[in-house]
């Protein structure tokens, strides 16, 4: 099973809104990443947990708050958002961080109105 | 930190026809290249890897060869089919850290 889910997969929330997407694996992957990726580009790390720790904040926003509860979900919470942060938001998991497969969920596609 | 290029943006061959990407990457301590692809609407998918200590390495119809001194990397397709049409990208992990993506190669192919 190589399978990590993520819900919802569609969400449109207002500026003023808070929200949450939420990740789930149960490979015993022991890192877990918040990838961001627009329309015909790549996606763009913005987060990594090792061990569920915060390993890794590529210089995202605030109004951008990871949790990591446990081993296997992983939470991006959402706050006053602005409509240029519409994008598809991917979860991905890997047995650890150091060059291990990654595997990547659905995704949640995001449009801020 | 390590930067990705990738060539081409697009692709287009017939049915049949063999496909190559390249990428190439700054970063000599890098040490493990996936590739994935991607579907529209769909999370990229884990399609083959390679890493620093192989040279090249295959699964059916697709293969990916790894030159080391040259810093570049290449995903090769044969006997291709409709069902391989998506966005195909390459990436590069320095130990101990997260993957860094190409920006991607549009393959489209024609029956």
């Amino acid at each position: 099973d190589t399978e990590v889910t993520q819900t919802p997969k569609h969400l449109v929330m207002g500026m003023t809104n808070k929200k949450s997407l939420k990740c789930e694996q149960h490979m015993g992957h022991r890192a877990m990443y918040w990838y961001k990726q627009k329309a015909k580009k790549p996606p763009e790390l913005m987060f990594v947990y090792s061990y569920e720790k915060l390993s890794i904040n590529e210089s995202v926003p605030s109004r951008f708050s990871p949790e990591c509860p446990n081993s296997s979900l992983l939470n991006l919470h959402l706050h006053a958002l602005q409509p240029e942060d519409s994008a598809l938001y991917l979860c991905a998991s890997s047995q650890e961080t150091r060059g291990t497969e990654a595997f990547f969920g659905q995704g949640t596609r995001l449009t801020v109105v | 930190g390590e930067n990705v290029e990738q060539h081409p943006s697009t692709l287009s061959v017939q049915e049949g026809d063999s496909a190559v990407i390249k990428c190439t990457y700054s970063d000599s301590a890098s040490n493990y290249f996936p590739w994935y692809k991607q579907e529209l609407g769909k999370g990229p998918q884990l399609i083959i890897d390679i890493r620093s200590n192989v040279g090249e390495k295959k699964d059916q119809r697709i293969a990916v060869t790894l030159n080391k001194t040259a810093k570049h990397f290449s995903l090769h397709i044969t006997e291709t089919q409709p069902e391989d049409s998506a966005v195909y990208f390459c990436a590069a992990s320095v130990g101990g850290t997260a993957l860094i993506f190409g920006k991607g190669t549009t393959l489209s192919v024609s029956s």
